[in-house]
């Protein structure tokens, strides 16, 4: 099974901040990784796939990047609404696995 | 807008059986493959299951093979999850999602959720 891991778990920050999550594939999953939004009480929600598409109707400030094993994603100019937990999750391979997730206060 | 309600939670006692079900609306059922989610209270996501379109394939996360069953009604647009031999550790909101299989793939629509809980 692949494993993936995120960093850092949880993080604060300011409005208006950039904020960045790394999440890391045990073995390679070239670019198919996706990131979901979860805010509290709620499902989860679809923000980008194949590392780096946002998914219709997402606001622009979120992005995505990376290949292989490391990828990254972005808030740029934190907003009050983007509290919630964010996980990235592997679709190269069955099971399709998530990262613990990055809680995020603002 | 694409519709996933979940029911069928409930208590239940270790060993016992339960049947969740999703409902789906707003989306031609038939041409997706359809997936199971879960999420224990306070913990992170963990993909149970997934089917294809025509059920003719079917996947399943190594715990729970063998004692659940992922199938669809196309022709009621329907969603199952047969959970058999239940374990607290099944304990769970269980959601419905959608799983959208191309060159990418990914789960683009999510149900709210129902809860299972198996306790004595």
């Amino acid at each position: 099974d692949i494993q993936m891991t995120q960093s850092p778990s949880s993080l604060s920050a300011s409005v208006g901040v950039r904020v960045t999550i790394t999440c890391r594939a045990s073995q390679s999953i070239s670019r198919y990784l996706n990131w979901y939004q979860q805010k509290p009480g709620k499902a989860p929600n679809l923000l980008i796939y194949a590392t780096s598409t946002l998914q219709s109707g997402v606001p622009s400030r979120f992005s995505g990047s990376g290949s292989g094993t490391d990828f990254t994603f972005t808030i740029d100019s934190l907003q009050p609404e983007d509290l919630a937990t964010y996980y990235c999750q592997q679709s190269y391979s069955v099971p399709f696995t998530f990262g613990p997730g990055t809680k995020v206060d603002v | 807008e694409v519709q996933l309600v979940e029911s069928g939670g409930d208590l239940v006692q270790p060993g016992g059986s339960l049947k969740l079900s999703c409902a789906a609306s707003e989306f031609t059922f038939s041409a997706y493959w359809m997936s199971w989610v879960r999420q224990a209270p306070g913990k992170g996501l963990e993909w149970v299951a997934n089917i294809k379109r025509d059920a003719s394939e079917e996947y399943y996360l190594d715990s729970v093979k063998g004692r659940f069953t992922i199938s669809r009604d196309n022709a009621k647009n329907s969603l199952y999850l047969q959970m058999n031999s239940l374990r607290v550790e099944d304990t769970a909101f269980y959601y419905c999602a959608r799983w959208f299989y191309s060159s990418s793939s990914y789960f683009d629509s999510w149900g709210q959720g129902t809860l299972v809980t198996v306790s004595s």
